[in-house]
């Protein structure tokens, strides 16, 4: 099994600020890694596959990046809708497995 | 565009059963694999199990390996689960999502919850 590590368990910035999200994986998951977005009381959102490409609908402001083992989630201005949990999964090897979450605040 | 809408989630006792469905439409559903992922209260996303477009390749969680049972009616396009000898740790919103063999979720349903308590 693929153990995903996300960091920080939670993020506190402001609207406007640069945010930075970490998932490293224990072995190498090439590029099948995504990141999800999720709201309070709502299912995840898909807004990052293949490490790097948005899904449909999914700002600019969203971006992936990493290959092998150490991925990132940037959000370059955080807008109010932007705070939530975001997870990561790799989807290369089964079990499907997701990171543990980071939590995005407002400070 | 893209629906999918769980039901059959409800209170059960341990040891009991449940049949969790999942309604699909807005897509070719025959042409896709289909999961289901659960999330426990106040936790993250587990992803317990996904059957092929054509219903004969299935894998599961060990977590649920030998106790759950996916399947598939194409020609309803629906999506089941069949839960047995229900733990309180099974206590979960269970969500169908729509993937495909080495791809992300990329659609997901609202969720239905199940408790299992005594």
């Amino acid at each position: 099994e693929i153990v995903l590590t996300q960091s920080p368990g939670t993020l506190s910035l402001s609207p406007g600020e640069r945010a930075a999200l970490s998932c490293r994986a224990v072995h190498s998951v090439d590029n099948y890694i995504a990141w999800y977005q999720q709201k309070p009381g709502r299912a995840p959102r898909l807004l990052i596959h293949s490490a790097s490409s948005r899904a449909a609908g999914v700002p600019d402001r969203f971006t992936g990046s990493g290959s092998g083992t150490d991925f990132t989630l940037t959000i370059s201005r955080l807008e109010p809708e932007d705070f939530a949990v975001y997870y990561c999964q790799q989807y290369g090897s089964s079990p499907l497995t997701f990171g543990q979450g980071t939590r995005l605040e407002i400070k | 565009q893209v629906q999918l809408v769980e039901s059959g989630g409800g209170l059960v006792k341990p040891g009991g059963s449940l049949r969790l469905s999942c309604a699909a439409s807005g897509f070719s559903f025959n042409d896709h694999y289909m999961s289901w992922i659960r999330q426990a209260p106040g936790k993250g996303l587990e992803w317990i199990s996904y059957i092929s477009n054509s219903g004969t390749f299935t894998k599961y969680a060990d977590s649920v390996k030998g106790r759950f049972t996916i399947s598939r009616e194409n020609a309803n396009n629906s999506l089941f689960l069949v839960m047995n000898s229900l733990r309180v740790e099974d206590t979960a919103i269970y969500y169908c999502a729509k993937n495909a063999i080495a791809a992300p979720f990329d659609s997901w349903g609202q969720g239905t919850l199940v408790t299992v308590s005594s």
